[in-house]
């Protein structure tokens, strides 16, 4: 099957750090990628769409100066959170669709608290 | 109109029993209607999905029913099991798997 992994699963940072969240396709290319979050007992909102070799787009509302997104291979896109701050803990989770497959396959989520 | 609307948003089946969980829409572009499973502190799994130009779909004990001109369709689980204790998700999407709108999502318990 399809396995798309995410790194780390859990991470504490102090207000004002940055965190990098990685989301890697492990037996497949993935040309888009695409970055959701995810509140307590709250459905997935997307928040944008990571194209490889180009710049991700942004959902409306999602600040992208702060939530920075980088997919510089066929198997690794990256989602920084910037200036961390309290109100940015949440559950972020990727997806990724294989090139060959039209089917989106969920990382295992990154849970984020801004201490 | 880009939303998904989901319900209920919990539901208490025994054992055996055949939960039911329906989503509307009303987006006519909507093209793909996936649905998802998710067990706290993971991500979503993808379930079972349907195209519009099918009235139901079945996977295993799992079986979406599509209803194109009400713009809704609905996931049933035979012989639901305590495993199948977890949160459900609908979704929608008119770009194939890509760019998915999600349903609020349905917390299923399945009593022993």
């Amino acid at each position: 099957g399809a396995v798309v992994s995410q790194h780390p699963s859990r991470v504490i940072c102090k207000s004002g750090t940055s965190v990098k969240i990685e989301c890697r396709s492990l037996d497949f290319q993935a040309t888009t990628m695409f970055w959701y979050r995810q509140f307590p007992k709250k459905s997935l909102m997307l928040m944008a769409t990571s194209n490889e070799g180009s710049k991700a787009t942004y959902e409306q509302g999602v600040e992208k100066d702060k939530f920075l997104i980088n997919h510089a291979s066929l198997t690794l896109s990256t989602l920084t959170v910037t200036s961390a701050h309290p109100e940015d803990s949440s559950f972020y989770i990727c997806s990724a669709i294989p090139n060959h497959r039209p089917q989106a396959f969920f990382g295992q989520g990154t849970r984020l608290t801004v201490v | 109109q880009q939303q998904v609307k989901q319900s209920p948003q919990s539901l208490i089946v025994q054992k055996g029993g055949i939960p039911i969980i329906n989503c509307a829409y009303e987006n006519t572009a909507f093209g793909y209607f996936p649905w998802y499973q998710q067990f706290p502190g993971k991500g979503p799994a993808l379930l079972i999905a349907i195209r519009p130009d099918v009235s139901e779909k079945k996977e295993g004990r799992f079986t979406i029913s599509f209803n194109k001109s009400a713009k809704q369709f609905s996931l049933h689980i035979m012989d639901s099991q305590p495993g199948d204790s977890a949160t459900y998700f609908c979704a929608a999407s008119s770009q194939g798997a890509q760019k998915l709108v999600f349903g609020q999502g349905t917390r299923l318990t399945i009593n022993p």
